[in-house]
């Protein structure tokens, strides 16, 4: 079974502070994704990753970055975290990027931004 | 317009009944969707995908099509309380996922 595991089922952090988000695959899954998810607007694509060292901007990119260093491992990064990022970070990942080529989503990271 | 429309529900359903869920798209490029089910306080995980126009069925899930409707459903036949969940569209572009909002499914007995 694939498994995607995410550092932290719940996190609480201050206005300003620099946030790490890690989420890990043993699958050896070329690509990786990170989302979040806000009621009433779904699954919103931060960054993505096709390969160690790459990125790509989703849709909502802004005030994020990310980093993969290891083709197991993608970080998403909130280099100062504000209030509106209050949100449930999801990690994916997948084999490819084929037409058929299904996401394994992690647990998810509820984060808080007080 | 968001690129991927469902109806947020709920869509409340007899046990033993048909659910139909509808999603609709605005971009005529996309060739894969698919269906995503998601608990409450669980993350997302797949049904089942589509890339043809027409009806794809696995077990009590049938998928549909139509391409030139730009719409794509999902029926759930002799539904159970455990379909009770959240159910996301999304479709494929540019090799990232497009989601919809998601229709919540209410089942009950």
């Amino acid at each position: 079974d694939v498994k995607v595991t995410q550092s932290s089922r719940y996190l609480v952090k201050r206005t300003g502070e620099k946030v790490f988000l890690e989420c890990v695959q043993d699958m050896d899954h070329e690509n990786m994704f990170w989302y979040r998810q806000d009621p009433g607007l779904g699954l919103r694509l931060i960054y993505f990753s096709y390969d160690v060292k790459m990125k790509e901007k989703g849709d909502i990119p802004e005030g994020y970055s990310v980093s993969r260093e290891k083709k197991e491992r993608f970080s998403l990064i909130l280099e100062s975290a504000s209030t509106n990022q209050t949100s449930m970070y999801l990690c994916a990942s997948s084999l490819s990027t084929s037409g058929t080529a299904e996401q394994f989503f992690g647990p998810g990271t509820r984060l808080t931004v007080l | 317009q968001k690129e991927v429309e469902q109806n947020s529900g709920p869509l409340s359903v007899p046990e033993g009944a048909i659910a139909s869920l509808n999603c609709t798209y605005s971009d005529r490029g996309s060739q894969s969707f698919f269906w995503y089910r998601q608990y409450s306080g669980k993350s997302p995980e797949l049904i089942m995908f589509i890339y043809s126009n027409g009806d794809k069925e696995d077990g009590r899930f049938t998928a549909q099509l139509n391409k030139a409707s730009q719409y794509v459903s999902l029926l759930i036949r002799d539904s159970q309380p455990s379909d009770s969940a959240t159910y996301l569209c999304a479709l494929l572009g540019w090799g990232k996922l497009q989601f919809g909002a998601g229709t919540q499914v209410v089942v009950t007995p």
